[in-house]
């Protein structure tokens, strides 16, 4: 079955960077562009990236472009968010999911706390 | 950016009764070449996920009960829960695929009255 599994959450401070990992088995990921979304505490869903299937596009929010690099690795399954310059503000669960391009397989999300 | 609007914040429906959700764009997310709406609605309940219910506006995921139903095109758009259950207390949202950059409405609370 389709499984994408999030880890490299933690606690950080303002201004230091954090990798964020997701794990795909259960298709083929090489042929599907995948998605990281992220939820502030209490708040609602927040578009973050996008990455092409082969990795040859990649789009960001505003609210992350500059910061943010999305990225991923085909021979290993994994898709990668590197987050620089954080903030405050980026403190959220962050979710990857496989585009369809309907976002149809979400994983259970990694939490991202920024804070001095 | 498409802005992604819904209406209402929340709403509490009786066990049995009809709850309706509405989702509007900012834009057209109607495709003229395929007569087809980017629009999807997903359920998330407390700690989980969101889950995929519903996309190009009105097809049902596999396994989504029939209670859910998607409705609309162009800028306006409806999730309807014919006959809420206990299990569909959640926070529900739509979301627009027209674009790469992809957008949420704010999410709709639906309880039970």
């Amino acid at each position: 079955q389709v499984q994408v599994v999030e880890s490299g959450g933690g606690v950080v401070q303002p201004g230091r960077s954090l990798r964020l990992s997701c794990a795909a088995s259960g298709f083929t990921f090489s042929t599907h562009g995948m998605h990281w979304v992220r939820q502030a505490p209490g708040k609602g869903l927040e578009w973050v990236a996008v990455i092409s299937y082969d990795g040859g596009s990649k789009y960001y929010a505003d609210s992350v472009k500059g910061r943010f690099t999305i990225s991923r690795d085909n021979s290993k399954n994994t898709l990668y968010l590197q987050m620089n310059s954080l903030r405050a503000e980026d403190t959220a669960v962050y979710y990857c999911a496989k585009d369809l391009p309907w976002l149809d397989y979400w994983g259970q999300g990694t939490l991202v706390t920024v804070s001095s | 950016d498409i802005v992604m609007t819904q209406s209402p914040d929340s709403l509490a429906v009786s066990l049995g009764e009809r709850a309706t959700i509405n989702c509007k764009s900012s834009q057209s997310v109607l495709y003229g070449s395929n007569n087809k709406n980017y629009l999807a609605w997903y359920q998330q309940k407390p700690g989980q996920p969101p889950k995929l219910l519903i996309y190009w506006a009105s097809t049902r995921e596999s396994g989504v009960p029939d209670r859910f139903s998607g409705s609309g095109s162009g800028t306006d758009f409806t999730l309807t829960i014919s006959s809420l259950q206990a299990e569909d207390v959640a926070v529900y949202y739509c979301q627009q695929y027209y674009t790469t950059l992809r957008t949420f409405g704010q999410g709709t609370k639906v309880e039970i009255k």
